[in-house]
C-alpha cells in the first residue's frame, strides 16, 4: 500500500526558506492522484498549503501563494515543498498527503514533520 | 475561501453514547465534504468522504449525512478508541478548508 514519508530540516531561521520532501513508496507518484501539503501549528487546526499533479500542474492556497513552490521529481518518486520568507507563524507540523481519486479528500498521510522557525 | 464551522468545539461523552458533530459551510458545497479523526501526535485519518461514503476499513458506527451547507458526523456507539479530535473539510472549491475541530473527551 502507498506510504508517504516527509523529510527535511526541523529548524529554519526567520526569513529563510523551509524545504521539505515527501517520498512516495508502495506506489507511483505518476498515478491519477494529486499530492498535497497540509500544515498544523501546535495546538491548532489544519491548513492546506497546495498540491501538485505528476504533470507538474500545481494549485496553491492564495494565502501562501506568493511564498510557496511545490515541485515533483518523478525519477525519485517524490514531491517537495519550499516556503520562503518564513516567520514564527510558519512553525507547524507539515504533512504530505494524497488526494483520493478525483476528490481532494486526503486518504493517505505522511506521519508529519515538525518545523520550527527560530533564530 | 469557504469557511467551515464545526460545533461543538468540544464534548464529553461516555462509552456507548451516540455522538453527533455538525459542520456548516459558508456556502453550498454539494456534498464535497470529508471527515477526519486525529489522535495526539498522529496524522489525520480519513473517515468519510462525499459527505456519507465510508472510507475502507472504517467501522460502520461512523456515519455522515447532510446537504447544501449543513453536514453531520455521527458515532452510533462511542468506543474507547474514538476519543480524539474530529475535523470536517470541504473540497468543493480551492483552497480546501477545514473546520476548527471538535475534541471528543471521556466523561
Amino acid at each position: 500500500q502507498v506510504q508517504l514519508q516527509e523529510s527535511g530540516p526541523g529548524l529554519v531561521k526567520p526569513s529563510g526558506t523551509l524545504s521539505l520532501t515527501c517520498a512516495v513508496s508502495g506506489g507511483s507518484i505518476s498515478s491519477s492522484n494529486w499530492w498535497s501539503w497540509v500544515r498544523q501549528p501546535p495546538g491548532k487546526g489544519l491548513e492546506w498549503i497546495g498540491e501538485i499533479y505528476h504533470s507538474g500542474s500545481t494549485n496553491y492556497n492564495p494565502s501562501l501563494k506568493s511564498r510557496v513552490t511545490i515541485s515533483v521529481d518523478k525519477s525519485k518518486n517524490q514531491f517537495s515543498l519550499k516556503l520562503s520568507s518564513v516567520t514564527a507563524a510558519d512553525t507547524a507540523v507539515y504533512y504530505c498527503a494524497r488526494a483520493k481519486g478525483t476528490t481532494d479528500a486526503f486518504d493517505i498521510w505522511g506521519q508529519g514533520t515538525m518545523v520550527t522557525v527560530s533564530s | 475561501d469557504i469557511q467551515m464551522t464545526q460545533s461543538p468545539s468540544s464534548l464529553s461523552a461516555s462509552v456507548g453514547d451516540r455522538v453527533t458533530i455538525t459542520c456548516r459551510a459558508s456556502q453550498g458545497i454539494s456534498n464535497s465534504l470529508a471527515w477526519y479523526q486525529q489522535k495526539p501526535g498522529k496524522a489525520p485519518k480519513l473517515l468519510l468522504y462525499a459527505a456519507s461514503r465510508l472510507e475502507s476499513g472504517v467501522p460502520s458506527r461512523f456515519s455522515g449525512s447532510g446537504s447544501g451547507t449543513d453536514y453531520t458526523l455521527t458515532i452510533s456507539s462511542l468506543q474507547p478508541e474514538d476519543f480524539a479530535t474530529y475535523y470536517c473539510q470541504q473540497y468543493y472549491s480551492t483552497p480546501p478548508t477545514f473546520g476548527q475541530g471538535t475534541k471528543v473527551e471521556i466523561k
